[in-house]
């Protein structure tokens, strides 16, 4: 069991590219987020799904949108890279969100540069 | 608005005893989380406290008090693999997690 895989490991963007970021689960968790976490900040919610076919805004959404066409997937797509959107991405997955605050389960995450 | 707080940094010697703290302010309250996150890795779930009182988990501990907005975690016998940040989350109304900017810790022989 793989638990929560990203892809890809890191990259390179130039500045007003169109990217990806991808999330798989195999733990059939229902909710599942999206967070970019930068030097000396907490991580920080972009976007959030709790179950599939369901989508929700976090903190700092502007900028990124998701998808989530079905449990295992839930991809990140930043529409035009900025340079402030340089950071560390983490997908997490819980169980059984909005009945109780569930342990949120991490990916490897996907260190981003945009220049 | 929402806020928790944590040492930014600590230092610790190997087999010495530490404690973390955490205090929040959150709309909500929905339980209390402590992660570990060693460099270059992904967080990884260590305790989860929702009532007041501690909670052992081997050389482990977590405390919370409600009613001070308050959290530490306690590690005990420290091992040189226990240098890595630690992560204070906090579940508000939402039952979406607000997390700490984490606490670096670095043990020395």
């Amino acid at each position: 069991i793989a638990g929560i895989t990203q892809a890809p490991t890191s990259q390179i963007l130039a500045a007003g590219r169109r990217m990806t970021l991808r999330c798989t689960q195999d733990m059939r968790h229902n909710a599942m987020y999206w967070y970019r976490q930068d030097l000396g900040l907490g991580l920080r919610l972009i976007h959030y799904s709790n179950t599939a076919g369901t989508t929700g805004k976090g903190e700092v959404p502007d900028g990124y949108s998701v998808s989530r066409a079905n449990t295992d997937d839930f991809p990140l797509t930043l529409a035009s890279a900025v340079p402030s959107q340089t950071s560390v991405y983490f997908c997490a997955s819980s169980d059984s969100p909005g009945q109780g605050t569930d342990t949120q389960y991490f990916g490897p995450g996907t260190r981003l540069t945009v220049l | 608005g929402q806020n928790i707080d944590q040492p930014t940094e600590m230092t610790a010697t190997e087999g010495a005893i530490v404690q973390i703290n955490c205090t929040y302010q959150t709309s909500g309250f929905n339980g209390l989380f402590w992660y570990q996150q060693h460099a270059g890795e992904a967080p990884t779930f260590l305790s989860y406290n929702v009532l007041d009182g501690l909670e052992e988990k081997g050389r482990f501990s977590s405390f919370l008090s409600r009613s001070k907005g308050y959290s530490y975690l306690l590690l005990k016998e420290l091992q040189m693999k226990d240098s890595a940040s630690y992560l204070c989350a906090v579940g508000d109304s939402n039952y979406q997690l607000i997390w700490g900017a984490g606490t670096k810790l670095i043990i020395k022989p």
